[in-house]
């Protein structure tokens, strides 16, 4: 039973380029969620997803970050022209549902670590 | 806006002690969930524990279980019978109950166990 999978786990990227993260999510979930880690900080949210639709993006900065869902393949969080700032680990998460229950639980993959020299 | 504070940025353990890592939070709502995440070395954020607000029972899973004071917002893990391979950072996370699904952290606490 795979657990939710991230590819790369590390990506290095110049000033300017693009990073494309992927996330399959666990099997059976269609609720994602990408979250950011700072050095030294705890996981900020980014943006919530179901299939091909984006729930909530409040946590995205407004330029050069998107996401999405399809309904075939992984999740993707695409960063354009990367900046030093960039440089985190993404974390991605799945849940079952979010009806308030057990199933809810987010499980996380394990993250890709983006460095941009 | 949901906070979440762990005042420990490190703890020690002596290995089969037990240790006790602190978590409080600051909401305005009733019902919500309660989380501690662990994240080793490799990075992998790890499910520990989880507790419903609305649960008086404090969460147990065989050696963590935690200290859950509503009124005083306090939610506190317990490590018992400490192993080498607890070392890890552990968060504390929120999530308000319903349609809000984000999880807000604190900034962890680093966990080492000595041999």
């Amino acid at each position: 039973n795979a657990g939710v999978m991230q590819n790369p786990r590390h990506l290095v990227r110049r000033r300017g380029q693009e990073a494309r993260l992927r996330c399959s999510p666990m099997k059976g979930h269609s609720h994602v969620y990408w979250y950011r880690q700072l050095p030294e900080e705890g996981l900020k949210f980014m943006v919530y997803l179901q299939k091909e639709n984006i729930i909530d993006e409040s946590g995205m900065p407004k330029e050069r970050f998107s996401a999405e869902f399809p309904k075939e393949g992984p999740s993707i969080l695409r960063i354009q022209q990367v900046v030093r700032g960039d440089s985190a680990a993404y974390f991605c998460a799945s849940s079952h549902s979010t009806s308030g229950g057990p199933t809810d639980t987010q499980y996380f993959g394990p993250g890709t670590r983006l460095t941009v020299l | 806006a949901q906070t979440v504070t762990q005042s420990q940025p490190e703890m020690s353990v002596q290995e089969a002690e037990t240790v006790t890592l602190s978590c409080t939070y600051d909401t305005s709502e009733s019902d919500y969930y309660l989380f501690w995440y662990k994240q080793p070395p490799s990075r992998q954020m790890i499910l520990v524990i989880r507790q419903e607000a609305y649960k008086q029972q404090n969460a147990t899973e065989n050696r963590f279980s935690v200290n859950f004071q509503k009124a005083a917002k306090s939610f506190s893990l317990k490590i018992s019978d400490s192993q080498l391979g607890d070392a890890a950072m552990y968060f504390c996370a929120y999530r308000r109950r319903g349609s809000n699904y984000k999880l807000t952290f604190g900034k962890g606490t680093l966990l080492t166990v000595n041999p």
